[in-house]
């Protein structure tokens, strides 16, 4: 079953806006990393955050974690066309690397 | 550095017909996972490999499919038969022991007609 589930499914947005996504899930994690996926590159991974952290930086992205909240989001600024695609959460409950994918959220960037 | 390579791309196939996907992971990486991804959805742990050994199979449909890595390095998955519900694509992936970042191919896009 799915775990994590971003929040909003579609995000539609003009190139150099920033974009927001969140994701919640239901059990303790060990940690919770974002992936994207298109076309062109398939599924790649963008950035983890471990269960003792609240925030992660890396370029353009910025990850917040609440866990007493049992939530994340995910912030890309200054969009761009190149950044259209789906993106996907994937909690850690166990620290073994057996990921639990959230549905996507797609984003579509209008150049 | 190669990625993870998986064939075919595409397989068109009738129902009832068996088929068979092949991964070849990063060098060096020991754990191998397979993933099911339907249209809409996030990818669905199938199996995952810690060299040679199956560690995860409980979400595989083991009256269906079966999955093995001999060597311990790269894979095969197979489905017998197949059936419509199996249409999806199908992912392989891979990672270190030394990071949690899972490596993704490319998929192979199943159609059961």
């Amino acid at each position: 079953s799915q775990q994590g589930e971003e929040d909003p499914q579609a995000l539609s947005i003009q190139e150099g806006e920033n974009a927001t996504m969140n994701c919640s899930y239901k059990t303790s994690i060990n940690n919770l990393q974002w992936y994207r996926q298109n076309s062109g590159r398939g599924l790649v991974h963008l950035i983890l955050i471990r269960s003792n952290e609240r925030e992660k930086h890396s370029g353009r992205l910025r990850v917040t974690l609440d866990t007493s909240k049992k939530s994340s989001s995910l912030l890309i600024t200054a969009s761009r066309a190149a950044d259209t695609a789906s993106y996907f959460c994937a909690t850690d409950p166990g620290g073994n690397n057996r990921l639990a994918f959230g549905k996507g959220n797609q984003v579509v960037v209008i150049p | 550095e190669a990625g993870v390579v998986q064939s075919p791309r595409y397989k068109i196939i009738e129902k009832k017909q068996p088929v068979a996907f092949w991964c070849n992971p990063i060098s060096g990486h020991n754990t191998l996972y397979w993933y099911l991804q339907n249209l809409g959805q996030g990818p669905e742990l199938l199996i995952r490999y810690e060299n040679e050994e199956a560690v995860d199979d409980s979400q595989l449909p083991k009256d269906r499919f079966s999955a093995e890595r001999l060597k311990g390095v790269d894979s095969t998955l197979k489905i017998q038969p197949a059936e419509l519900g199996d249409s999806a694509v199908y992912l392989c992936a891979s990672s270190s022991p030394s990071y949690n970042e899972q490596f993704f191919g490319p998929g192979t896009r199943l159609t059961v007609l």
